[in-house]
């Protein structure tokens, strides 16, 4: 069956520093890949997507690009902020119209400033 | 538009008791979902409804568990005799179907947190 894994965290890291969070899937097809924020106390929230392979989902200064040879879809971003301390959750979309989505465990990011 | 409104926020209840929680979706959105986040995991996948119709079940919702959505708007999850494994966060979310199955994309609701004691 489809499966997600993403890099444990927690992460810490610092105001203007680098993120890289990745995550791998499991599927056969192609699926719809996303990833998923959650700020505390909050619902989650499309970051950002992509629907085949080679596309790059980006926003809010975050990217991931669909790589189906790696079968990953990585987050970054080049400097982060204390505000993007959160849980993120990277998902793939099975379905024409992605309606079962399955998402990986979730990785904490903290920013300290 | 006030986003995916979940009902309670968060419920207590005695092992064997019978829990009910509700999501109200967005207005205009024809498909809604439920899923299940337990501590340290990503929200799992219980069940959808495309307008009334329930169109597909997981294998985690037992016997127990039943959701109605019953004239298309707000939806119910039921958990009748509560276990200390139901214990999680219960998760709404509901999207815009359009024509060629082109989804609009996930809301998701707050979520309604259980403890079962």
């Amino acid at each position: 069956g489809d499966s997600v894994t993403q890099m444990e965290g927690p992460v810490t890291l610092s105001e203007e520093a680098f993120l890289t969070i990745n995550c791998t899937y499991t599927a056969t097809g192609y699926p719809s890949l996303f990833w998923y924020v959650q700020y505390p106390g909050e619902g989650l929230q499309l970051l950002l997507k992509a629907t085949k392979a080679d596309d790059k989902g980006s926003n809010k200064g975050f990217e991931a690009t669909y790589r189906k040879e790696t079968t990953s879809f990585h987050l970054e971003k080049g400097s982060v902020q204390v505000s993007d301390s959160a849980v993120y959750f990277c998902a793939l979309g099975r379905g024409g119209s992605n309606y079962k989505l399955t998402f990986g465990k979730g990785t904490l990011l903290t920013v300290n400033p | 538009d006030t986003g995916v409104s979940q009902n309670p926020r968060h419920k207590i209840t005695k092992r064997g008791q019978n829990v009910t929680f509700r999501c109200d979706p967005i207005s205009e959105h024809n498909r809604l979902y439920w899923y299940r986040q337990t501590l340290g995991q990503g929200p799992e996948f219980l069940t959808y409804f495309q307008n009334e119709a329930q169109l597909e079940k997981s294998r985690l919702l037992s016997d127990r568990f039943s959701a109605e959505r019953p004239k298309g708007s707000f939806s119910t999850l039921e958990i009748q005799r509560t276990e200390q494994g139901d214990s999680a966060m219960y998760l709404c979310a509901s999207s815009l179907v359009g024509r060629q199955a082109t989804n609009y994309g996930y809301t998701f609701g707050s979520g309604t947190r259980l403890t079962v004691v």
